[in-house]
């Protein structure tokens, strides 16, 4: 069965550094979605992305943030000057929006640590 | 918009015994979708069951089963027979189908201990 994979599954980087994060989604879905996950806290929604363009993004996705999908088939979050409150668990997810899926696919994430 | 709340931060069950978690939201939508994830430990994200605002009939699927109250904007989940690998957190999730984004909104979780 198809699935969603994310690589590194663990970053750690000193902060002020850039990180890219990166996704590959089901290759025939058509919405693409970034959530991250404080330790402990809930998956917050972060950025989705669709025909090539953000379609919406959450007051957490400031001007560090950025979203691309380079070539088809990879999908990456940039985050330019790392913060510590950056360090989360950041999840990538497709969504191929047919019958008969109507959920979200989830890649098992990618832990950030910025020391 | 519309919100998620999870009310019970920690429960613990028996192994063998049936728990409910609970789940509410608020939209002012019609047509909409409600999950439940599990997540253990390994942090991944794993599909427990979906329910359609427009079925009247809840769903189940194996050992899980919800409550959907949609006048009452509820849906809990019923675990029967729990298993010592049911410990996890189960976080709640809210999609609209008219949004045009179908993004989620998680509540914020509940940690459930199934006690040997």
């Amino acid at each position: 069965e198809p699935e969603v994979t994310q690589t590194p599954s663990h970053q750690v980087t000193q902060m002020g550094q850039e990180v890219i994060l990166r996704c590959v989604p089901i290759s025939n879905h058509l919405y693409f979605y970034w959530y991250r996950q404080i330790l402990g806290q809930k998956v917050e929604f972060l950025v989705s992305f669709y025909n090539n363009e953000i379609s919406e993004k959450s007051e957490i996705f400031d001007d560090q943030f950025s979203v691309e999908r380079p070539d088809g088939s990879n999908f990456t979050l940039k985050i330019r000057s790392t913060k510590l409150e950056d360090s989360a668990m950041y999840f990538c997810a497709s969504f191929p929006a047919l019958p008969p899926y109507n959920e979200q696919f989830f890649g098992p994430g990618t832990r950030l640590t910025v020391l | 918009a519309q919100t998620v709340t999870q009310s019970q931060p920690e429960m613990s069950v028996q192994e063998a015994e049936t728990v409910t978690l609970s789940c509410t939201y608020d939209t002012s939508e019609s047509n909409y979708y409600l999950f439940w994830y599990k997540q253990p430990p390994s942090r991944q994200m794993i599909l427990v069951i979906r329910q359609e605002a427009y079925k009247q009939q809840n769903a189940t699927e194996n050992r899980f089963s919800v409550n959907f109250q949609k006048a009452a904007k509820s849906f809990s989940l019923k675990i029967s027979d729990s298993q010592l690998g049911d410990t996890a957190m189960y976080f709640c999730a809210f999609m609209s189908a008219t949004s045009g984004t179908y993004k989620y909104i998680f509540g914020t979780g509940t940690r459930l201990k199934v006690l040997a």
